[in-house]
């Protein structure tokens, strides 16, 4: 069965203080892995794309990473700021006589001052 | 912004009312697609359109009419709703189907008292 799983489901760190978020999936034929940021009552907004011959990718103080032999990709968050308190979803497409996408459930974000 | 607009952006209905909710966007996107997104639940995929045709119905009961009458424009029409409908409800565009990046609106808060 293609499913998304996140982890945790929810986080509270300081402000200034790094934190990884996980994301494994188990869909097949994979075909690329984004990250999307979502504030409280907005859509969600792209952070970065990851395709399967991609290890590491950055925007800003973001980090993702994906490891496609074991499924698993993370998202490193550097140096937290408050804004940094949303949703952040992974998603992931693959092909299924169409191109298909899961999202998984979320992990909510929560930086302290 | 994203360039994907949604209105109303709340709305409060009750179960006997007639409702439609809105999207628009401006980015030149052949593809468009309503989104549920309730407490606490991974963003359920309800409709694509692409190139104004109806792709995909993920099973959405009836009280939902979707209507894409050109390649800009997406209405979710709603009538007899339960309260268990009540969610955000997010209206994306993208420029191929899935595995691309899909661009989000902020959404519409419904509430079904």
């Amino acid at each position: 069965k293609n499913q998304v799983e996140q982890s945790p489901q929810s986080l509270i760190i300081l402000e200034g203080k790094n934190c990884t978020l996980q994301c494994n999936y188990t869909v097949s034929p994979f075909s690329n892995l984004r990250w999307y940021k979502q504030d409280t009552g907005r859509g969600p907004v792209s952070l970065t794309i990851m395709t399967f011959s991609e290890n590491t990718k950055s925007n800003g103080r973001y980090t993702a990473t994906l490891d496609a032999d074991t499924k698993q990709s993370s998202l490193h968050i550097t140096a937290s700021q408050l804004s940094d308190s949303a949703s952040y979803i992974c998603v992931v497409s693959y092909y299924s006589s169409a191109s298909k996408i899961i999202f998984g459930s979320g992990t909510r974000l929560s930086i302290r001052p | 912004e994203t360039g994907v607009t949604q209105t109303p952006r709340h709305l409060v209905m009750g179960m006997t009312n007639k409702k439609s909710l809105k999207c628009e966007q401006h980015l030149g996107h052949n593809a468009m697609y309503w989104y549920k997104q309730s407490a606490k639940k991974p963003l359920e995929l309800m409709f694509v359109y692409s190139l104004e045709e109806r792709v995909e119905n993920n099973s959405v009961p009836s009280r939902f009419s979707p209507e894409c009458p050109n390649s800009s424009h997406l209405f979710l029409h709603l009538h007899t709703l339960q309260p268990e409908d009540s969610a955000l409800y997010l209206c994306a565009s993208s420029q191929g189907q899935a595995d691309t990046e899909a661009f989000f609106g902020q959404g519409t808060r419904l509430t079904v008292v």
